[in-house]
């Protein structure tokens, strides 16, 4: 099983400030099945990330992705206070199971 | 527009089994894996498993022993079930498509086991 660590386990900024988001792998991942979700508190995941950089369909150009192999980025240039949420990284689809991290919070100030 | 939405009962007591439907309405059915995720309260996602029209499955092996995923082509629908459920089952359930990555997700079903 892939094991995905994910960190901070919370992030504390302001708005307008640049939020850096860590996803480290136990195994290789291909770039290609490594995605980003946002959710927010009483909603179900929002796909942000697709093969570890390519944005999701309405996904704001702040949000962008990047990573290869075992170390993964998800990167916030400006936070809004919309942008609250807990994120997850997520790998697939080469041997069951498809594995999440544990999420990291973004809290804005 | 593609929506999912899912069905089942919500409350149970141990031992009983979790059911659960997703409908897939507004887009094609084939050629996509459909799977079933699960979060407990106030902790990550973990998957449980994926059917595509033809009926190929795959389970998480930590779910496997207790979970079965089944299709019906004819109504655009695919269900969960799962076996001898404790309180570690509690959780919300979600339906999602797959395209190697979840792209389209039910609105979940929060299922709690409790006697």
């Amino acid at each position: 099983e892939i094991v995905l660590t994910q960190s901070p386990g919370t992030l504390s900024l302001s708005p307008g400030e640049r939020a850096t988001l860590s996803c480290k792998a136990s195994q290789s991942v291909s770039s290609s099945l490594l995605a980003w979700y946002q959710q927010k508190p009483g909603q179900a995941p929002r796909l942000l990330i697709f093969g570890a950089s390519s944005r999701a369909t309405g996904i704001p150009d702040r949000f962008s992705g990047s990573g290869s192999g075992t170390d993964f980025t998800l990167t916030i240039s400006r936070l809004d206070p919309e942008d609250s949420a807990v994120y997850y990284c997520q790998q697939c689809c080469t041997s069951p199971p498809w594995t999440f991290g544990q999420g990291t919070k973004v809290e804005i100030k | 527009q593609v929506q999912l939405q899912q069905w089942g009962a919500g409350l149970l007591k141990p031992s009983e089994t979790l059911s659960l439907t997703c409908a897939v309405y507004g887009g094609s059915f084939s050629g996509n894996y459909w799977s079933w995720l699960r979060q407990p309260p106030g902790r990550g996602l973990e998957w449980i498993g994926e059917i595509n029209q033809s009926g190929s499955i795959k389970y998480s092996p930590s779910l496997k022993s207790r979970v079965t995923i089944s299709v019906d082509t004819s109504n655009n629908q695919f269900s969960l079930r799962l076996t001898s459920v404790t309180a570690a089952d509690t959780a919300v359930y979600y339906c999602a498509r797959n395209r190697d990555f979840f792209d389209l997700w039910g609105r979940g079903t929060l299922v709690t086991v409790s006697s």
